[in-house]
């Protein structure tokens, strides 16, 4: 069964602390890879697509890459106005589009 | 600004009543979803349309429906409300003219509360 997981479910950092977010998934014939960022009562905004292993996106203090089995997005130095929760999505061979849960990310002043 | 639209913001209503959302996509863009977030949930695919045709289905209930009208917008409607139905509910379109162009972009949401 196709399935998108995301970890960790929740995040807090320091304003400045680098990290990553992982999304793992297990789909047949991986269509594309989505990130986007969602705040609180509002839509999810589109941050990323990647289509093959060994791809890489950059937007500010983010990069996502993907390799076989997963992605990550990496924040580098992150400011409070990055938290907010990061989605993952990943479209299979049929082009369906499977969510993962969420990582919430927290980053403390 | 994603370029999506849906009205009403917010919706407040009683059990049993029927209401209906409604959705204009991004210019240029054939298919428009639907989606359903519960407080603290994820996101819930419910369906979607292609040009004014249904492609694919979700977890939409049988008192849910939808359409696509010839000029590309689309309408949500949600018969017999329960408490449960109450959650903000997501449109988003894509250009989807061949399988690469397949990015959503997300409106602002309807706040949907049923009392």
């Amino acid at each position: 069964e196709d399935q998108v997981t995301q970890s960790p479910e929740a995040l807090r950092l320091q304003e400045g602390e680098s990290s990553s977010l992982n999304c793992s998934y297990t789909v047949s014939g991986l269509r594309g890879l989505f990130w986007y960022r969602q705040d609180p009562g509002k839509g999810p905004e589109f941050l990323f697509t990647l289509y093959s292993a060994g791809e890489e996106k950059e937007k500010e203090r983010l990069k996502a890459t993907l390799t076989k089995k997963e992605s990550f997005l990496h924040i580098t130095a992150p400011k409070p106005e990055d938290s907010a929760t990061y989605l993952c999505a990943v479209k299979d061979s049929n082009y369906q589009l499977i969510w993962g849960a969420g990582t919430k990310l927290i980053i403390k002043p | 600004d994603s370029g999506v639209t849906q009205t009403p913001k917010h919706l407040i209503t009683a059990t049993g009543q029927r209401v209906t959302l409604r959705c204009s996509p991004r210019s240029g863009d054939l298919s428009v979803y639907w989606y359903q977030q519960s407080l603290d949930q994820g996101l819930q695919f419910l369906i979607q349309y292609y040009n004014g045709e249904e492609r694919a289905k979700g977890n939409i209930l049988e008192r849910f429906s939808a359409q696509q009208f010839p000029d590309l917008h689309s309408e949500l409607n949600l018969s017999s409300l329960e408490l449960g139905d109450s959650a903000l509910y997501f449109c988003a379109s894509s250009v989807d003219r061949t399988p690469a162009y397949n990015e959503q972009f997300f409106g602002p949401g309807t706040r949907l509360t049923v009392l």
